[in-house]
């Protein structure tokens, strides 16, 4: 079974420039979520998907980060303007439904603000 | 907000040593979860336990969880230098959202 992809691996950009990161979930997986880590820290939900709609964008800087789950499969993690504190891993997990638990995670895209 | 706290943030071991670490929460919870994250990499799942669950095994790993504590602990039995990761504890509150902390840095020394 392929595990969830991400990519790029890793993105180096200026403040205020902008940057996407792209997650393809494991086959079947109804629930997408991302989250921002932190060097030295736990991973932090930033927005969860069933299927292509958002149950959760909560803790989402929704004045510059956006996402989508175009079809409910693949999903798009978009930062504009970035800021330096912005510098993070990006971690997408899935699971096959909510409830159901046990998360499945990418390897992330570690993004670097200058 | 981390609703998971690990103690110790970091713990270095001998291999064949085993290997404990502490999680503390904050509110109620339907389960408690934990994940190893090699360097570099994604966390990959290690053990659930249900909140009317407190002891479960999977291999090397115990884990025990007290409700009445709010708290949980994770044990590597016999650690190898392969178990070298940082270990985080989530928590599920009934809303379907894993909430981490901060996690445990564990280095086996050969």
């Amino acid at each position: 079974e392929a595990g969830v992809a991400q990519s790029p691996r890793y993105k180096i950009i200026e403040k205020r420039q902008s940057v996407a990161f792209w997650c393809n979930p494991i086959s079947g997986h109804a629930t997408l979520y991302w989250y921002q880590q932190i060097l030295g820290q736990g991973p932090k939900l930033l927005i969860q998907f069933q299927n292509n709609g958002v149950v959760d964008d909560s803790q989402l800087p929704k004045d510059r980060f956006s996402a989508e789950r175009l079809k409910g499969v693949d999903s798009t993690l978009k930062i504009q303007p970035a800021k330096l504190e912005d510098s993070a891993v990006y971690l997408c997990a899935s699971s096959p439904a909510p409830g159901e638990e046990k998360l499945f995670f990418g390897s992330g895209t570690q993004l670097s603000v200058l | 907000s981390q609703q998971g706290e690990e103690d110790p943030q970091a713990l270095s071991i001998q291999e064949g040593e085993n290997a404990t670490m502490n999680c503390s929460y904050k509110t109620s919870i339907n389960n408690l979860q934990w994940y190893r994250q090699n360097s570099g990499r994604g966390l990959v799942h290690l053990i659930l336990i249900r909140s009317n669950e407190r002891e479960k095994h999977s291999g090397r790993l115990r884990v025990t969880l007290d409700t009445s504590k709010k708290s949980s602990s994770l044990l590597i039995t016999a650690s190898r230098a392969a178990d070298t990761a940082s270990y985080f504890c989530a928590t599920d509150a009934h809303d379907y959202k894993l909430s981490f902390g901060a996690g445990t840095t564990v280095t086996v020394r050969a």
